[in-house]
C-alpha cells in the first residue's frame, strides 16, 4: 500500500469547513484513498473513499486531484463532535493484500467554540 | 442497528488467567478481524477471518487464538495474558471482496489490563 502524509495535528473553529489534507505521491493506479477517524479511544468510524474523482456523502467530501498524488476530506460545518484523529489509508480496493489497514499517525483535529 | 458489538468493554485480569473477549455483528459480514492499539504503535491487526472457519494471522499474532465457529462470531483468545498484552483491543467487520470498497466497521473497543 502507498504510503501517506499527514499533518500532525490542525485546529478549525466550530461552524467553519475543517480541510484535511494528505499527500500520496506514491499511489499506484488501483489504489483507493479512504478515510477514517477516531474520536478518543472509540472505534475507528468509516468515513469516505475514492478513486479519482470527488466523492461526497453524508459526513464529508473527498476530493483526489488529477495526477492523484494528494486528496482533502472536507467536513463542511465542523462542530465539536468532529474532534478526532483522522487517518488517511491509500490501499487496494476492497480487502486487498493482507487485508489489514494502515493507520499511520493521522492528523488530530481540533474543533474549538 | 447496524453493529459491531464487543465484550466486555474493560477488562482486569492477572498474568496467566484465561480469557476471552467476544465480538458480535449482526451485518451478515463475511470478513471480521481483531486490532490491538498501543500509545505510538497505532492500530495493529492481530487475526482475520475471511468466512467461517477460515482465519489467518496478522502482524501481531503472538499469544493470541481466534475461532469463527459462527459467521456473527468472531471471539479474541488470550491463553496466557502477560502484562505485555495490556491494550486497548478492537473488532472490526466488513463484506467479502466481492463488493469491493465498501468500509469496516468497528466496535467499540475493549481495555485489557493485565497485572
Amino acid at each position: 500500500d502507498a504510503k501517506t502524509t499527514q499533518p500532525p495535528s490542525m485546529d478549525c473553529a466550530e461552524g467553519r469547513a475543517a480541510n484535511l489534507p494528505c499527500n500520496h505521491s506514491t499511489i499506484s493506479g488501483n489504489e483507493y484513498v479512504y478515510w477514517y477517524r477516531q474520536i478518543h479511544s472509540q472505534g475507528p468510524q468509516y468515513i469516505i473513499h475514492g478513486l479519482k474523482n470527488n466523492e461526497t456523502n453524508e459526513m464529508a467530501s473527498l476530493i483526489i486531484t488529477e495526477d492523484r498524488k494528494s486528496s482533502t476530506l472536507i467536513l463542511p460545518h465542523a462542530t465539536l463532535r468532529d474532534t478526532a484523529v483522522y487517518y488517511c489509508i491509500v490501499r487496494v480496493g476492497g480487502l486487498g493484500s493482507g487485508y489489514a489497514l494502515n493507520f499511520g499517525k493521522g492528523t488530530s483535529l481540533l474543533v474549538t467554540p | 442497528e447496524a453493529q459491531v458489538t464487543q465484550n466486555p468493554r474493560y477488562l482486569i485480569t492477572v498474568t496467566g488467567k484465561k480469557l476471552t473477549v467476544t465480538c458480535s455483528q449482526n451485518m451478515n459480514h463475511e470478513y471480521m478481524s481483531w486490532y490491538r492499539q498501543d500509545p505510538g504503535l497505532g492500530l495493529r491487526q492481530i487475526y482475520y477471518s475471511m468466512n467461517v472457519e477460515v482465519t489467518d494471522k496478522g502482524d501481531v499474532p503472538e499469544g493470541y487464538k481466534v475461532s469463527r465457529k459462527e459467521k456473527r462470531n468472531f471471539p479474541l483468545i488470550l491463553e496466557s495474558p502477560s502484562p505485555n498484552q495490556t491494550s486497548l483491543y478492537f473488532c472490526a467487520s466488513s463484506f467479502d471482496r466481492s463488493r469491493a470498497n465498501y468500509g469496516y466497521t468497528f466496535g467499540s473497543g475493549t481495555r485489557l489490563t493485565v497485572v
